[in-house]
C-alpha cells in the first residue's frame, strides 16, 4: 500500500520570503499522480498543484512550484512571495494512475505567515 | 457550475442516533469519494463510486456505516448507531475519471456525536 509522509507538522514565514514543505512517499508503482491541497481556516480543500509522475519537469503555478525527485520518492512544495492568504493547512496526497481513484494523504503541515 | 455540495454543514447528535450525510457531485463528473478527516488519522477514504457502483468500500469502519448512490446526481452516508468517536469532518468530493484525474472536494459536514 502507498504512504504518505510529511515530517513537518508546523512551518512559519515572513511574508515575502519563500518557504519549502516537505513530502515524502512510498509505492511500487512507476506511474502515479502527486497533488498539493491546501486547506484553510474556512476547512475547504482547495487543489494547489499537481505532477504526473512520468513528466520530468516539475510542475509550476504563479508562486507555487515543485521539486519533484522521483528515484528519491520526494515531492517539496515551493511558495514564492509568501502572502498571509496562504496562510493554511497543506496536503501532499498520491493518486494511482491506473488503478484505485482514491487519494492517499500525507498528515498535512500547518503554514502560518507572519506579517 | 455550484461545485460540490454537502449537507448539512453542520450535525450535532446523540450517540445511538441514526446520521445521514448527503452529497451531490458537480454535474457530470462519474466518479464520487467520501472522504473522514480527524486529527488522530487524518484523510482517509471511505468509500467511492464510479457511474454509481461502489468500486472501493474497504476505507468503511464497520457495518455500522453504509453508502448509496442511487443516481448520478446525489449520494449518502448513513452512520446507525452512531458514536462519540464517529465525531469527524466528512468530506465529499468528485471527478470525472481520466480527465487528469483531479478530484473536487465539497465544503464538508463537520459531525459531533454526544
Amino acid at each position: 500500500a502507498q504512504t504518505v509522509t510529511q515530517s513537518q507538522p508546523e512551518m512559519s514565514v515572513q511574508e515575502a520570503e519563500t518557504v519549502t514543505l516537505s513530502c515524502t512517499y512510498d509505492t511500487s508503482e512507476s506511474d502515479y499522480y502527486l497533488f498539493w491541497y491546501k486547506q484553510p481556516p474556512s476547512r475547504q480543500m482547495i487543489l494547489v498543484i499537481r505532477q504526473e509522475a512520468y513528466k520530468q519537469q516539475n510542475a509550476t503555478e504563479n508562486r507555487f512550484s515543485v521539486n519533484f525527485q522521483k528515484a528519491a520518492k520526494s515531492f517539496s512544495l515551493k511558495i514564492s512571495d509568501s502572502q498571509l492568504g496562504d496562510a493554511a493547512m497543506y496536503f501532499c496526497a498520491y493518486r494511482s494512475k491506473g488503478g484505485s481513484e482514491k487519494l492517499v494523504f500525507g498528515k498535512g503541515t500547518k503554514l502560518t505567515v507572519n506579517p | 457550475d455550484a461545485g460540490v455540495i454537502q449537507s448539512p454543514r453542520h450535525e450535532v447528535t446523540e450517540m445511538g442516533q441514526e446520521v445521514t450525510l448527503r452529497c451531490k457531485p458537480i454535474s457530470g463528473h462519474n466518479s464520487l469519494f467520501w472522504y473522514r478527516q480527524t486529527m488522530m488519522r487524518g484523510l482517509e477514504l471511505l468509500i467511492y463510486f464510479n457511474n454509481n457502483v461502489p468500486i472501493d468500500d474497504s476505507g468503511m469502519p464497520e457495518d455500522r456505516f453504509s453508502a448509496k448512490m442511487p443516481n448520478a446526481s446525489f449520494s449518502t452516508l448513513k452512520i446507525q448507531p452512531s458514536e462519540p468517536r464517529d465525531s469527524a469532518v466528512y468530506f465529499c468530493a468528485s471527478s470525472l475519471r481520466l480527465a487528469r484525474y483531479e478530484q473536487f472536494f465539497g465544503p464538508g459536514t463537520r459531525l459531533t456525536v454526544l
